[in-house]
């Protein structure tokens, strides 16, 4: 079983500051992603890493998969309360599943104005 | 309508009632997702669809049964429900053998059983 360890569960921080959320496993991924879910919304994908190492760019958000593609960070700089949300990493599997998603239980971020 | 859409957003029922949960998408994906998310837990995975065919179905209780009958439609079928079968239940797609691109969720519907 392939599980992802997402840290910390709650972070409750002001606006603008900066923060880093995580995301380990013992298992190799093929490709790993980020999705932020609202309240009483559906998780919207925000990006996909696929190479160990990678390192991507979204505005304010930085994303980068491990070397050995079992973690990952996304660090958020000077953060707004629109970035508040539950963030959600999921891991493709490297075992031949060409469709399944792996999901940690998600990080709870609140950002106070 | 783009996107996957999931009728209706709340359902509240009882434990010996009937009800179907809808998933609708327009993005020419080929395969569909259940998924169960409930507090402090990570998503569960309950059934997969690939090429309108159910590829798996995750040891999930025999009063959810699935019904896929064409590859941009989604059905949850629930029958003598559990209170603790009482979560956000929300339906994906994705390109089958696309999974790196991600799956499109749709806003779930919120089921409360009484």
């Amino acid at each position: 079983t392939q599980l992802l360890e997402q840290s910390p569960q709650f972070l409750s921080i002001q606006e603008g500051e900066n923060l880093t959320v995580y995301c380990n496993s013992s298992s190799v991924f093929s490709s790993l992603q980020w999705y932020r879910q609202e309240p009483g919304e559906g998780p919207v994908l925000l990006v996909t890493v696929v190479t160990g190492g990678e390192v991507k760019k979204l505005k304010r958000l930085t994303f980068q998969f491990g070397d050995a593609r079992k973690d990952s960070s996304l660090h958020i700089t000077a953060a707004q309360p629109g970035d508040t949300g539950l963030y959600l990493c999921a891991g493709a599997g490297s075992g031949g599943s060409n469709y399944k998603l792996t999901f940690g239980k998600g990080t709870l971020l609140t950002v106070n104005p | 309508e783009t996107g996957v859409t999931q009728t209706p957003r709340h359902l509240v029922m009882g434990m010996t009632n009937k009800k179907s949960l809808k998933c609708e998408q327009h993005l020419g994906h080929n395969a569909m997702y259940w998924y169960k998310q409930s507090a402090k837990k990570p998503l569960e995975l309950m059934f997969v669809y690939s090429l309108e065919e159910r590829v798996e179905n995750n040891s999930v209780p025999s009063r959810f049964s699935p019904e896929c009958p064409n590859s941009s439609h989604l059905f949850l079928h629930l029958h003598t429900l559990q209170p603790e079968d009482s979560a956000l239940y929300l339906c994906a797609s994705s390109q089958e053998g696309g999974v790196d691109y991600g799956y499109t969720f749709g806003s779930g519907t919120r089921l409360t059983v009484v």
